[in-house]
């Protein structure tokens, strides 16, 4: 399967721990996308990178979450000190390198990982 | 702040008969809108796009259309499949090719043999 694979796929974690979720792109893909939907509502943008670099991360929280994609590995969303509101699907998406406006604007999605904070 | 709104939260629909989902937004810097597919415990997955210069476009069975002037835009499936039941999400963005989409909170559609 050469999809956007996230693991895990569910998290469980009691309020002030630490969730670490990971997504590998698919397989020719350098650009990484981390989107949250919250109950009931629709996926939102949250981080944009590239390998070792964060290129837009406006819709990051700004304390608690972290992300990076580093040289070698999966890009890995962090979140410190977890609260009840963090409970969310978190939806890694993956892209070919964008060039002008000849790119869809697809974005390839993972299934998702489901974090419940008790 | 919803700038993306997808105010029928389900559809239900027999086999063969048309599927109208809807989509009204309210940023009028969108000129470039999507929509997605989802099925359960997968990944939303692309399915049509249309730009702000056209009012209409159409894969297979699947039509978007677009009225840039109301900010409202309907994906049409027709006919209805069983295989076309899912969640399906309206997202819009400023520029094609831009990678932060606003997206709806999505309609379940679900599609009675």
């Amino acid at each position: 399967n050469a999809g956007v694979m996230q693991n895990p796929r569910h998290l469980v974690r009691r309020r002030g721990q630490e969730a670490r979720l990971r997504c590998s792109p698919m397989k020719g893909h350098s650009h990484v996308y981390w989107y949250r939907q919250l109950p009931e509502e629709g996926l939102k943008f949250m981080v944009y990178l590239q390998k070792e670099n964060i290129i837009d991360e406006s819709g990051m929280p700004k304390e608690r979450f972290s992300a990076e994609f580093p040289k070698e590995g999966p890009s890995i969303l962090r979140i410190q000190q977890v609260v009840r509101g963090d409970s969310a699907a978190y939806f890694c998406a993956s892209s070919p390198p964008r060039i002008g406006t000849t790119n869809t604007g697809e974005l390839f999605f993972g299934e998702g990982s489901r974090l419940t904070v008790l | 702040d919803q700038q993306v709104k997808q105010n029928s939260p389900s559809l239900s629909v027999q086999e063969g008969r048309i599927s109208i989902l809807n989509c009204d937004y309210t940023n009028s810097m969108f000129d470039y809108f999507l929509w997605y597919k989802k099925y359960p415990a997968e990944g939303p997955t692309f399915l049509i796009s249309i730009s702000s210069i056209k009012d209409k476009n159409e894969d297979g069975r699947f039509t978007v259309f677009l009225n840039k002037s109301a900010k409202h835009l309907s994906l049409h499936i027709v006919p209805s499949q069983p295989g076309d039941s899912a969640v399906y999400f309206c997202a819009a963005t400023p520029t094609p090719g831009d990678y932060k989409l606003s997206f709806g909170a999505g309609t379940t559609v679900t599609v009675r043999a």
